[in-house]
Formats: C-alpha cells, structure tokens, sequence
C-alpha cells in the first residue's frame, strides 16, 4: 500500500524567507512523487515530479524538491518566498511508471500563508 | 489554452435529484480521471479510463456513482439520488498516457441542499 503523509496543515512565513514543506511518504513499490499547488477555486497545477532520476527535483516558480529514500522524505523548498505562493500545496505518490495504473495518492495538504 | 475543461463550473441541487458532471480533456490524452475533493476526506481517487481499456472503478464510493467516457474523449460522471454527503468538488484531470503527469480541470463545487 502507499501513502504520503503531510507534517503541517498550515505553514506561515513571510515574504522573502525560505519555505519548506514537509512530506514523508509509504511505498512497497519504488514509487513517483508529486508535488501540486492548489490556488482558491482553481484546479491542481504541477509544480514538479520525481521518477527516479536525479534525487533532487526543480520545478516551476522556484520550487524544488529532494527524495530522500532513506529518510521516506520528499520535502519541497523554496529559497524565497512570495506574496503570489500563498495556495494550498499537495503532496502525492502514485505506482511507478512501470506499473499499468495512473492512480493518485493525496496527502491531507499543508496551506501556505506569506505574510508581508 | 487547450486544458482541461469541466462544467458546469457550479452546481446546486436538492437531494434525490440526479446529476452529471462533464469533462473535456486535453485533445490527445488518452487517460481521463475523476477525483472528489471535500473537506473531511481530502483528495480521493474515483475512477480513470485508458484508452479502450475496462476503466478502473476501484475509487466510486457507491453504486450511485458511475461514469462513461464517449468516443475515447469526453467523460460524465453522474451521481443518481444525491445526497448530503455528495457535495464536494469534483476534479477531472488527462494526461497523455498512465506514465505521464496528469493535468487538471477548475472543478465542479457541487452543493446538495
């Protein structure tokens, strides 16, 4: 079975500092992880992907993300924050791409406040 | 821009009624899938198609949940004799096959009174 578990419902920094968002995921499998971002009334966007290649991942607007296999951790950073980042963010986990499914695994997300 | 679309984008109905919900995918893709978000249970899976392949229903919660997909591209879900518990939003996302990332649609808020 896989699950991804999101450390903090609600994250606060202010504009400028670093951000980071914790997941930590479950898997029998060596599996894909994903991290979304959700703004107010809008669907889900990629911001990035890991499918065992390079442990580190970057993705859109600054964002990027490292696997860490021993520690089941696939936390997303952000050097800088801004005022525009503040959304809901989802961590997710699906098989390996190997595997003939496309089925998403949904942390509980972690809402990212920025403050002036 | 050639996303995901769904309709409509809101939705309120009295409990009992039937609904169906549309999703238009990004041309090309041959994966479809439907997704409910509501606050007590989060992001859940419902249900996704693949090409001709049977479609994995694994996710619907109830026998009142089904949903079809014509001609290899648009989908409706339809959820028979709503209620309470149905209203969430319902995400429909594409991608070009199983392997590749999946793209999502705005959502229909569904309200059941």
């Amino acid at each position: 079975a896989q699950s991804v578990t999101q450390l903090d419902s609600h994250v606060s920094v202010s504009e400028g500092t670093p951000v980071l968002l914790r997941c930590n995921y479950s898997s029998s499998y060596s599996p894909s992880l994903f991290w979304y971002v959700q703004h107010p009334n809008k669907g889900l966007q990629l911001l990035l992907k890991y499918t065992s290649a390079a442990t580190l991942v970057k993705g859109i607007n600054g964002f990027e993300a490292e696997f860490k296999k021993s520690e089941t951790s696939f936390h997303l950073t952000k050097p800088s924050a801004h005022m525009s980042d503040a959304a809901e963010y989802f961590c997710v986990v699906s098989k390996p791409h190997s595997s003939n499914t496309g089925k998403l695994i949904f942390g509980q997300g972690t809402t990212l406040q920025v403050k002036p | 821009g050639a996303g995901v679309s769904q309709s409509p984008s809101n939705k309120v109905t009295e409990k009992g009624k039937d609904v169906e919900l549309r999703c238009d995918p990004i041309s090309g893709h041959t994966a479809l899938y439907w997704y409910r978000q509501s606050l007590g249970q989060g992001l859940e899976f419902l249900i996704y198609f693949q090409g001709n392949s049977a479609p994995d229903k694994s996710g619907l919660p109830s026998d009142r949940f089904s949903a079809e997909r014509t001609g290899g591209s648009v989908s409706t879900l339809t959820i028979q004799r709503t209620q309470q518990e149905d209203s969430a939003v319902y995400l429909c996302a594409s991608s070009a096959d199983l392997t590749q990332p999946q793209h999502f649609g705005d959502g229909t808020r569904l309200s059941i009174l």
